[in-house]
């Protein structure tokens, strides 16, 4: 099965600092890359996701960068604020019949310092 | 915008107890996931359901079940509870478009188990 391994499990930053995290998939049919953000003990909030048939994507300071061929794919947030902070999960999709199953990335803490 | 909603919040149960946690997709929404969520853990794919038929089966515990309903909500039920289950219980909703996708995987605030 699919199997998602993200790096770096913690990065700490200094506010205005640029940030990545990436991740890395094991199953050449995963077709859909989301990014969530979760803060302590609330939901994942999806911050920006791409498709398999585009390389980059770009939403204010938040762009998601994907190598089909490499079968990984980045976050980069740039100008961090320090509500910036939280974990960050990658996510990777297989196509079942048209229904997603997300399969995780063990997640990154950022902390972004003022 | 209305988000998926799920309840109780908080729920605590002694070992061997069940439990029921309910879900209601974003209005539309016709796919259902549930995750479980561990301390410090990343999310982890149970069960999921579309158009009232479970679509996918991840690594859900045979002690535990799940439907959906006609009016596209959700509940899992968990029987002989054990202290290993203690953590978050996300539902996340979304719409099936066909040609072999969904659009984006939408959470709920949770429901935070905890087995004493």
């Amino acid at each position: 099965g699919e199997n998602v391994e993200q790096h770096p499990s913690t990065l700490s930053v200094q506010e205005g600092d640029s940030a990545v995290i990436k991740c890395t998939y094991s199953d050449s049919a995963s077709n859909y890359f989301p990014w969530y953000k979760q803060e302590l003990g609330k939901r994942p909030q999806l911050i920006i996701d791409i498709r398999s048939n585009v390389g980059e994507k770009k939403d204010q300071r938040i762009a998601v960068t994907l190598n089909k061929t490499a079968k990984h794919f980045s976050l980069h947030i740039t100008e961090t604020q320090p509500e910036d902070s939280a974990v960050y999960f990658c996510a990777a999709s297989i196509p079942n019949t048209g229904f997603q199953k997300l399969v995780f990335g063990t997640g990154t803490r950022l902390l972004v310092s003022p | 915008a209305a988000g998926v909603i799920q309840s109780p919040r908080h729920l605590i149960k002694e070992k061997r107890e069940t439990a029921t946690l309910k879900c209601y997709p974003i209005p539309r929404h016709d796919t259902v996931y549930w995750y479980q969520q561990g301390p410090g853990q990343d999310p982890q794919f149970l069960i999921s359901f579309y158009e009232k038929m479970q679509s996918d089966k991840g690594s859900i515990p045979d002690r535990f079940s799940a439907q959906q309903f006609s009016d596209y909500h959700s509940e899992l039920n968990m029987s002989s509870l054990e202290l290993g289950d203690s953590a978050l219980y996300f539902c996340a909703s979304s719409l099936f478009t066909g040609e072999g996708s969904n659009s984006p995987l939408h959470f709920g605030n949770g429901t935070r188990l905890t087995v004493t």
